[in-house]
């Protein structure tokens, strides 16, 4: 069946940094979708979204890119700080208006 | 509250016994899931009400797991003779689908089943 996937399960990255979680998805009729961050003991909350009309989006610190050639998206994160320090994942909304979830990346930030 | 709210927060059980664990969803959201995460894992979906159709059951692992929205807004998750690998955070979830709506799901909290 369709589904969303992640590269990356762990990524450490140094405070400061900018750190880049990608996400591949394999549903073509996918037009929306988003960003969630899960920190420890908590729900997922949402980052930030972009339809599939949009190649970029841009919010506080955060874009997302969406590449729909390739069925990729990735979230980047500026000046990665340590309470940055979450799972992430990305969910894509098909035709059919259910979520799919992907597996989640850990992003570690070292001090 | 306005935000998704479910409970127990945490529920320790014993083998064999039956569990209920409730989500109130935002209200006037008509769409609400059902996940189950185990510790350090990914969202594993199980199931998915809209509106008044049919729930979307596929992600249920056994048929000791059942779901129910009552009124179209309440739902119940059901486990009954719990085992041990049922130990995980049931996330339960919102969204709106309506006019202006973006299918932006909004999370509880989770209530974390734990099976001795």
């Amino acid at each position: 069946g369709e589904s969303v996937g992640l590269h990356l399960p762990t990524l450490s990255v140094q405070e400061g940094d900018n750190s880049i979680i990608n996400c591949a998805y394999s549903n073509s009729a996918s037009d929306y979708f988003i960003w969630y961050k899960q920190e420890s003991g908590k729900g997922p909350q949402f980052i930030i979204d972009i339809r599939s009309n949009m190649d970029k989006r841009q919010g506080q610190r955060v874009t997302v890119l969406l590449n729909k050639t390739v069925k990729h998206l990735s979230l980047q994160i500026a000046a990665t700080q340590p309470g940055d320090s979450a799972v992430y994942f990305c969910a894509e909304n098909n035709a059919g208006n259910m979520l799919t979830f992907g597996g989640g990346t850990r992003l570690m930030v070292k001090p | 509250g306005a935000g998704v709210s479910q409970s127990p927060s945490n529920k320790v059980t014993e083998k064999g016994k039956d569990v209920e664990l409730r989500c109130d969803p935002i209200s006037g959201h008509t769409a609400l899931y059902w996940y189950r995460q185990s510790l350090g894992q990914g969202l594993e979906f199980l199931i998915y009400f809209q509106g008044n159709s049919a729930p979307d059951k596929s992600g249920l692992p056994s048929d000791r797991f059942s779901a129910e929205r009552t009124g179209g807004s309440v739902s119940t998750l059901t486990i009954q003779r719990t085992q041990q690998e049922d130990s995980a955070v049931y996330l339960c979830a919102s969204s709106y689908f309506g006019q202006g709506g973006t299918g932006e799901l909004f999370f509880g909290e989770g209530s974390r089943l734990t099976v001795l």
